[in-house]
C-alpha cells in the first residue's frame, strides 16, 4: 500500500480564497505528480517535480497553482485566488524514477469552493 | 493525443459471477506506453492493482488479470469469479508517454452484489 500523505482530506474554501494542500510522498521517491480529478472522474495532469525542481505544468497551474517541493519538507500546491470550478479531488502521486514507472498515490485532498 | 476508454459504469454482477472490463488506449507518443489498472475501494486512495510493460504479456494480481493487446491497442480486465469484496471503482491507465505523467480512463464502478 502506498505511503504517499496528503493533508487535509477535506478542505472548504470560498471564491477567491487561497486554498494550500500538501503532500508527503514515499521516503526515497524523487518525483511528485499532482493531479485534478473532477466530478466527471477525469483525471487532469498539473505539475510534477524531480527534487526540488519543476519539470513541467500545464498552463493553468502556472497561471493560477503554486507548487513547490522544498527539501526536507513536504510538497505543497497553492492555488491563489479559487474558483468554483477548482472544486475537485487532488491526487499526489510520487514515483522512484522519472520515467515509465508506476507512481503510488495518496489518499487527495478533496476541495470544495462555495 | 493519448487517451484511454474503458466500459462505463456501474458495472453490477452478482458474487461468483464474471466480470471483464474493458479498456481501450491510444497511444500517440510512445510505441509501447506501459498499461495499468488501479484500484480505489471505498474509503481508500487510488492503488496499483496491476502492471504490464510488455506486449503480448499477462498481468495477474488478486484474481484479476489483463493482456496487453498491442494488434487490438486493448487491456480488459478479467475475473473468473468476483468477491463482494472487489466492489470498488477500477481505472484502467496508460504511462511513460510525453511528460511521463499517467493518462487515465475515468473509471468503471463495480458493484458486486451477495
Amino acid at each position: 500500500n502506498s505511503k504517499v500523505i496528503q493533508t487535509p482530506r477535506y478542505l472548504v474554501k470560498g471564491q477567491g480564497q487561497k486554498a494550500k494542500m500538501r503532500c508527503i510522498p514515499e521516503k526515497g521517491h524523487p518525483v511528485v505528480f499532482w493531479y485534478q480529478q473532477n466530478k466527471n472522474n477525469e483525471f487532469k495532469f498539473l505539475i510534477n517535480f524531480q527534487n526540488q525542481e519543476v519539470l513541467q505544468q500545464i498552463d493553468m497551474t502556472e497561471k493560477r497553482f503554486s507548487a513547490e517541493c522544498p527539501s526536507n519538507s513536504p510538497c505543497s500546491l497553492e492555488i491563489q485566488s479559487s474558483e468554483a470550478g477548482d472544486s475537485a479531488l487532488y491526487l499526489c502521486a510520487s514515483s522512484p524514477h522519472f520515467n515509465q514507472d508506476t507512481q503510488y498515490f495518496g489518499p487527495g485532498t478533496r476541495l470544495l469552493v462555495l | 493525443g493519448d487517451s484511454v476508454t474503458q466500459t462505463e459504469g456501474p458495472v453490477t454482477v452478482s458474487e461468483s459471477e464474471s466480470l471483464i472490463i474493458n479498456c481501450t488506449y491510444s497511444a500517440t507518443s510512445i510505441a509501447y506506453p506501459n498499461l495499468f489498472w488501479y484500484v480505489r475501494y471505498p474509503g481508500e486512495g487510488l492503488q496499483l492493482l496491476l502492471k504490464v510493460i510488455t506486449a503480448g504479456q499477462k498481468g495477474s494480481s488478486r484474481g484479476f488479470e489483463a493482456t496487453y493487446n498491442k494488434e487490438t491497442t486493448s487491456f480488459h480486465l478479467q475475473k473468473a469469479s468476483v468477491q463482494e469484496s472487489d466492489s470498488a471503482v477500477y481505472y484502467c491507465a496508460l504511462g511513460g508517454v510525453d511528460t511521463n505523467k499517467v493518462v487515465f480512463g475515468t473509471g468503471t464502478r463495480l458493484q458486486v452484489l451477495p
